[in-house]
């Protein structure tokens, strides 16, 4: 079995501070990670994936996330937030060569002006 | 990257009747799902749309309540059958590329809004 857990409901952040957002998994095998982006009114939009080699992934609209084995953890991070990336942003887990996705409830993040 | 069109984008339907979904991609995919997305709620898979063969469905989805078609490699349909106000829900289509293990991920169409009244 594979899940995802997001721990907050709503991420609220000052423009121009760091923002970060949690995932844990849990999944037997190896971990395919993901991070997806809902804006308002729009599909799902891919971010950022880490399959294997460097645990720090860098991803679109200047996010990052970094994968942390012992604490089965893939937090997604941006170093400046901006207006704009306010949305829903959604961690995903599958098992290694599985397409099938497990995503976690989503966070919606605030980013306030 | 895919582009995915998926129609109808939004409906209202009665409770009991049925409705089918389509999902048209401009490439071949070898792998194409179904998700819902219920309100205030994280998207669920439901099936794996096969070529060729019948879908793979999901623990708790049933092929008599959601029949999937995919007659080829850019084109599926998801059925919601006899619906009731519990299948409200958004439906999402989505598609695998890229080389499993390797660079593989998902392309999402922009969903249908389904409303049962």
């Amino acid at each position: 079995a594979q899940s995802v857990a997001q721990p907050e409901d709503q991420v609220n952040v000052a423009e121009g501070n760091p923002l970060t957002v949690k995932c844990t998994y849990s999944v037997s095998g190896n971990p395919y990670l993901f991070w997806y982006v809902q804006y308002p009114n729009r599909g799902l939009q891919f971010l950022l994936k880490y399959i294997t080699g460097d645990n720090l992934v860098k991803g679109s609209y200047g996010f990052e996330a970094e994968f942390n084995k012992s604490q089965t953890s893939f937090h997604l991070k941006k170093p400046s937030a901006l207006v704009s990336d306010s949305a829903l942003y959604f961690c995903a887990v599958s098992a290694y060569g599985n397409n099938r996705l497990a995503f976690g409830k989503g966070n919606q993040v605030v980013v306030i002006p | 990257s895919a582009v995915i069109s998926q129609k109808p984008s939004r409906d209202i339907c009665q409770r009991g009747t049925s409705l089918t979904i389509q999902c048209q991609v401009d490439s071949q995919v070898t792998m194409m799902f179904w998700y819902r997305q219920q309100p205030g709620q994280s998207l669920t898979l439901i099936a794996t749309a096969n070529q060729g063969s019948e879908a793979t469905y999901e623990s708790g989805f049933v092929i008599d309540k959601f029949p999937i078609s995919r007659p080829n490699l850019t084109f599926s349909t998801l059925t919601v059958s006899n619906m009731s106000p519990e299948d409200s829900s958004i439906y999402l289509c989505s598609v695998g590329q890229g080389r499993l293990g390797v660079d593989e991920k998902l392309f999402f169409g922009s969903g249908t809004q389904l409303s049962v009244l």
